[in-house]
């Protein structure tokens, strides 16, 4: 079935530790894109990438990290900069960049707690 | 002020009340809207896009006031089902011409037998 998939479905990770989440997507979507929720609050933008070799900056990109190096796959790499890691992440896609119209798939979703 | 604002509830109704949801926005350039469900710890799916008439899908409704800038969604005949946290989605395009998404906090409905 095509989707997107992340995983780890559940990450624990101790303090000054780097992690990165996987997404990949078979829907030969050129768009991807990666948010954290908190409890309470909406979906905040981490990063995206309109195409393969590009990505840029979302709302709160500090403490993390991406690459786009297949047009597949996104990973996002969490890293001892980021203060207060956990909460739920989701990676999503779409066929092109968000434009009218354009739904987002998501995937399943991540969920790293610090210990 | 959040530039897209939801009630977050949680609303209580028994199985067959009707429900409404609003979702207020402050960006008047907004073009596309949306609601999506999202489940207790899942990730949010589509339920429906806004159009400007007004659209239905089956038990639920959404309408788009631009003037006063928000849009609701109305749950006719609930069911259990229904309870989820509901997404009011709005797009605001950057000066790179990326349309983002920006999501409301969810109105969360809770559906009693």
């Amino acid at each position: 079935d095509g989707g997107i998939t992340q995983s780890p479905k559940y990450l624990f990770r101790k303090e000054g530790q780097n992690v990165t989440l996987s997404c990949e997507q078979n829907l030969n979507h050129d768009a991807m894109y990666w948010y954290r929720q908190d409890p309470g609050q909406g979906l905040r933008l981490i990063y995206y990438s309109q195409i393969v070799n590009d990505f840029q900056k979302g709302d709160i990109a500090e403490g993390y990290s991406v690459s786009r190096e297949k047009k597949e796959s996104f990973p996002l790499t969490v890293t001892s900069a980021q203060k207060n890691p956990t909460a739920f992440y989701l990676c999503a896609s779409t066929p092109t960049a968000i434009s009218s119209g354009n739904t987002i798939y998501f995937g399943e979703g991540s969920w790293l707690t610090v210990v | 002020r959040k530039e897209v604002e939801q009630d977050p509830g949680p609303f209580n109704v028994p199985e067959g009340a009707t429900v409404a949801f609003n979702c207020t926005y402050s960006n008047s350039a907004s073009q596309s809207f949306f609601w999506y469900r999202q489940d207790c710890r899942k990730e949010p799916k589509l339920l429906m896009s806004v159009y400007s008439s007004g659209n239905e899908d089956g038990r639920f409704t959404a309408q788009l006031n631009r003037a006063s800038q928000y849009i609701s969604l109305l749950i006719r005949d609930s069911k259990l089902s229904d309870s989820a946290t509901y997404l009011c989605v709005v797009n605001r395009a950057e000066n790179t011409g990326f349309q983002k998404l920006v999501f409301g906090t969810g109105t969360r409905l809770l559906v009693s037998p």
